[in-house]
Formats: structure tokens, C-alpha cells, sequence
């Protein structure tokens, strides 16, 4: 089966930086993807991971240990428009549907 | 990056009546396209798996005769509710895979289905 925990809440101030973790407990690994959602949106594509390490993209970057089952993803410079959901998907082995975590609702305040 | 466009935006119908949703790739071909789900506060359900010009995979619980998917070409997946009834109600959200690459899904702006 599929399992993908990640913080149900967090809250950051303006500026500031923020790490979002996600653990995964999957039948095979294929990649991992984050997304941001805002309230009432569909969710948009942030970065995706196969390999192991980092990757920086402007303010986001994220980070993979596939010995771990773990990533997270990394925001610097909040601004309150970060202020959103931020999904981590999971590509299990044979197929290429994504599993979701239930998502981090991130709260940026002044 | 991709784009998903999705159609209508918003519905509002009556009970007992069907709605369709069209899911498009604008510039890029989509071999195989997502529909999920989505109720408020939780997260993305996913429904079905659409493969263009083969029959799609309903995951576990969702009635394949109520939500019937056309996937008739690379660019284009519809979604009909038939039959609607208000528990229905909801955000539904297609995604279309890219066939290269990454294989990154990009989704559509989602459709809110409000049924009366």
C-alpha cells in the first residue's frame, strides 16, 4: 500500500524560512513531486524529484533520501502569497499515478 | 511550463440531471489523463485513470456508470456525471501526463459542481 505523512499545519512569518517534511511509505518508488494549492484552486506544479539530493529552483527547493522515504520541501523568503496548501505526491512502482499526501496548510504572517 | 485548460469552470445543475467537463492539453499530447475529486479541506481523490482511445481505470468506490470517461483523443478527456445528485457536489480536477520527461501531470483550473 501507499502511506505519505506530512505536518497537517504550519505557520511562518514573512521573510522567513520554512521546511515542509513528507515521509512515504510506498510500494516501489518512481519520483516525487510537490505541488501548491492556494483555497479554492487547483493544485500547481512545483518540483519533482527521482534522485537522491537537492534541488534548488529560485525560492523552492527540495530535497529527496529515497533510503529514507523521505523530502522535503524548502521555502525561502516567504511572502504571504506562499500562504497555501503544499501537496507531496508519490509515483508508485509500475504505474505512474500519483498518491497524495493530505497536505500542509502553510500560513505566512506579517 | 504545460497547460491544462478544463471547461466549465463552474456548474450549477439540478438533481437528476448529467453534466460533462472537458479536459484539455493545449500544447502538448496527453496519452493518458486523471480525474480526482476533491471535497473541502481534504484532499485530492483520485477517481479514474483515462487512456486515449482505450477504456478507463475507476479506482475502488467509484461507480463507473455514474462518472463515464471519453478519452477520445491526446488532447482531450470529458468527464460526465450522469445523473447528479448533491452529494455529488464537489471540486472535480483532471490531469493530463506528460508523455516524455518527467512524466510531470499538470492539472486543469478544476471544475466546482454544485448540485441542487
Amino acid at each position: 500500500g501507499q502511506n505519505i505523512d506530512q505536518p497537517t499545519e504550519m505557520t511562518a512569518t514573512e521573510g522567513a524560512i520554512v521546511q515542509i517534511n513528507c515521509t512515504y511509505q510506498t510500494s516501489g518508488f518512481n519520483g516525487l513531486f510537490w505541488y501548491q494549492q492556494h483555497a479554492g484552486e487547483a493544485p500547481t506544479f512545483l518540483s519533482y524529484n527521482v534522485l537522491d539530493g537537492l534541488e534548488e529552483k529560485g525560492r523552492f527547493s527540495s530535497f529527496l533520501s529515497r533510503s529514507k522515504g523521505y523530502s522535503y520541501l524548502l521555502l525561502k523568503e516567504l511572502q504571504m502569497k506562499d500562504s497555501a496548501s503544499y501537496l507531496c505526491a508519490v509515483f508508485g512502482a509500475g504505474s505512474y499515478q500519483l498518491t497524495f499526501g493530505k497536505g500542509t496548510k502553510l500560513s505566512v504572517i506579517p | 511550463g504545460a497547460v491544462v485548460s478544463q471547461h466549465p469552470s463552474r456548474v450549477i445543475c439540478k438533481s437528476g440531471t448529467s453534466v460533462k467537463i472537458e479536459c484539455r492539453s493545449l500544447d502538448f499530447q496527453a496519452t493518458t489523463m486523471f480525474w480526482y475529486r476533491q471535497f473541502p479541506k481534504q484532499s485530492l481523490m483520485l477517481m479514474a485513470t483515462s487512456n486515449e482511445g482505450s477504456k478507463a481505470t475507476y479506482e475502488q468506490g467509484v461507480e463507473k456508470d455514474k462518472f463515464l470517461i471519453n478519452h477520445a483523443s491526446l488532447t482531450l478527456s470529458t468527464l460526465t456525471v450522469t445523473s447528479a445528485h448533491p452529494e455529488d457536489s464537489s471540486f472535480y480536477i483532471c490531469s493530463a501526463r506528460e508523455r516524455t520527461g518527467a512524466q510531470t501531470q499538470y492539472f486543469g483550473p478544476g471544475t466546482r459542481l454544485l448540485v441542487l
